[in-house]
């Protein structure tokens, strides 16, 4: 069954620290993985996506990882900032077409000033 | 309008009641796709729309639930009899093309109560 899981369900961070946000899956025919994030009252916005053939993708202050062997990745945002607290999305997809994305269940995350 | 939008915003009906729900894809985007998303859960797939191709309708969770989409754009979410279990927010998203990388671009999502 395909499924995306995501830890934790909630995160408390200190402004300037680092927020570290783990998804897994299982099935080894995804090859898209990106990131949403949502503010309360929006919908989902596209943060950054990476796909299996790099184990890294960063940009500005957001970075994945990814480790295909673990079927893991993990969001890191670095220098965290008050503006950054939200509800973020991992997600995942094969690569047939028309297959929808598969979310986790969302990690929601504070950032004290 | 640019956006993707969704209407009514919110929604309150009586148990028993069937309810439509409105989204206006982004102009030009042929790929429709409905979530759910229950309060502190994740984003549920409901159905997703690729141009003139059959729905995928893989995660309707009951007969009660249907959707429609007339060519490439306005889609109605309908929920018939609905249930307390029903309450949530749906949203709908589109993307340029459907597929694998294809960003989603989603709407403020209408929010349902079921008394």
């Amino acid at each position: 069954q395909q499924q995306v899981k995501q830890s934790p369900q909630s995160l408390i961070v200190q402004k300037g620290g680092i927020s570290i946000i783990n998804c897994a899956y299982e099935n080894t025919a995804f090859d898209y993985f990106p990131w949403y994030q949502q503010f309360p009252g929006k919908g989902p916005a596209l943060l950054i996506a990476i796909r299996p053939d790099v184990s890294e993708k960063k940009e500005g202050r957001f970075t994945i990882s990814f480790n295909k062997s673990a079927k893991q990745f993990s969001l890191h945002i670095m220098d965290s900032q008050p503006g950054d607290s939200a509800t973020y999305f991992c997600a995942a997809s094969t690569g047939q077409a028309g297959t929808a994305l598969i979310f986790g269940k969302g990690t929601t995350l504070s950032v004290s000033s | 309008g640019a956006g993707v939008s969704q209407s009514p915003s919110n929604k309150v009906t009586e148990k028993g009641k069937d309810v439509e729900l409105r989204c206006d894809p982004i102009s030009g985007h042929t790929a429709l796709y409905w979530y759910r998303q229950r309060l502190g859960q994740g984003l549920e797939f409901l159905i997703y729309f690729q141009g003139n191709s059959a729905p995928d309708k893989s995660g309707l969770p009951s007969d009660r639930f249907s959707a429609e989409r007339t060519g490439e754009s306005v889609s109605t979410l309908t929920i018939q009899r609905t249930q307390q279990e029903d309450s949530a927010v749906y949203l709908c998203a589109s993307s340029l093309a459907g597929g694998p990388g294809g960003e989603l671009f989603f709407g403020e999502g209408s929010r349902l109560t079921v008394l």
